[in-house]
């Protein structure tokens, strides 16, 4: 199956700091990115869906000035958490489908922790 | 909107056979997928079915049936390493909606 790299896959930052997730596609163009939040125990929550060169669109109840998302290549979008809060702490995956393929894989996570 | 059911947990012995089943109520189908998620890490995909019927891929097979808004997820001969959580997806336009998971766990 395609390759999909995170990185960090876990980061631990201060109240109020701004994090930079980056996901990239190795093997594939990345037509569309999905970026995904999960909660321990509980199933992945669609944040927004990107496509290559255009504004993201957001889910409903997601912060699109605090989660901000970026796909300028069709090989990387990144998700970046600005004055990110305790409340923030949780484990983001994105995902990516291609022009040759309608199956989502997903990147490893990223683990992110706000003291 | 989008309402998918799947147990919570399911425990089963090592050799056995397990049924994941899943029931959907969705606005738009596009095809549903079975992934597992090992604890603390990404999902990995395990199966895809758009057309009604069996889909086998070794010890994995998902079944759907789209009149019914149901599928499953059969795990033969099961071995510890299968100890996870399996997530039913569906697709309506091109977003995948995901049940809360099934965690299996596989016991000697």
């Amino acid at each position: 199956g395609a390759v999909v790299s995170q990185h960090p896959s876990r980061v631990i930052c201060k109240s109020g700091t701004s994090v930079k997730i980056e996901c990239r596609s190795l093997d594939f163009q990345a037509t569309t990115m999905f970026w995904y939040r999960q909660f321990p125990k509980q199933s992945l929550m669609l944040m927004a869906t990107s496509n290559e060169g255009s504004k993201a669109t957001y889910e409903q109840g997601v912060e699109k000035d605090k989660f901000l998302i970026n796909h300028a290549s069709l090989t990387l979008s990144t998700l970046t958490v600005t004055s990110a809060h305790p409340e923030d702490s949780s484990f983001y995956i994105c995902s990516a489908t291609g022009a040759i393929t309608d199956t989502q894989y997903f990147g490893p996570g990223t683990r992110l922790t706000v003291l | 909107g989008q309402n998918i059911d799947q147990p919570t947990e399911m425990t089963a012995t090592e050799g056995a056979i397990v049924q994941i089943n899943c029931t959907y109520q969705t606005s738009g189908f596009n095809g549903l997928f079975w992934y597992q998620q090992h604890a603390g890490e990404a999902p990995t995909f395990l199966s895809y079915n758009v057309l009604d019927g069996l889909e086998e891929k070794g010890r994995f097979s998902s079944f759907l049936s789209r009149s019914k808004g149901y599928s499953y997820l059969l795990l033969k001969e099961l071995q510890m390493k299968d100890s996870a959580s399996y997530l039913c997806a569906v697709r309506g336009d091109y977003k995948l909606s995901f049940g809360a998971g099934t965690t299996v766990t596989v016991r000697a």
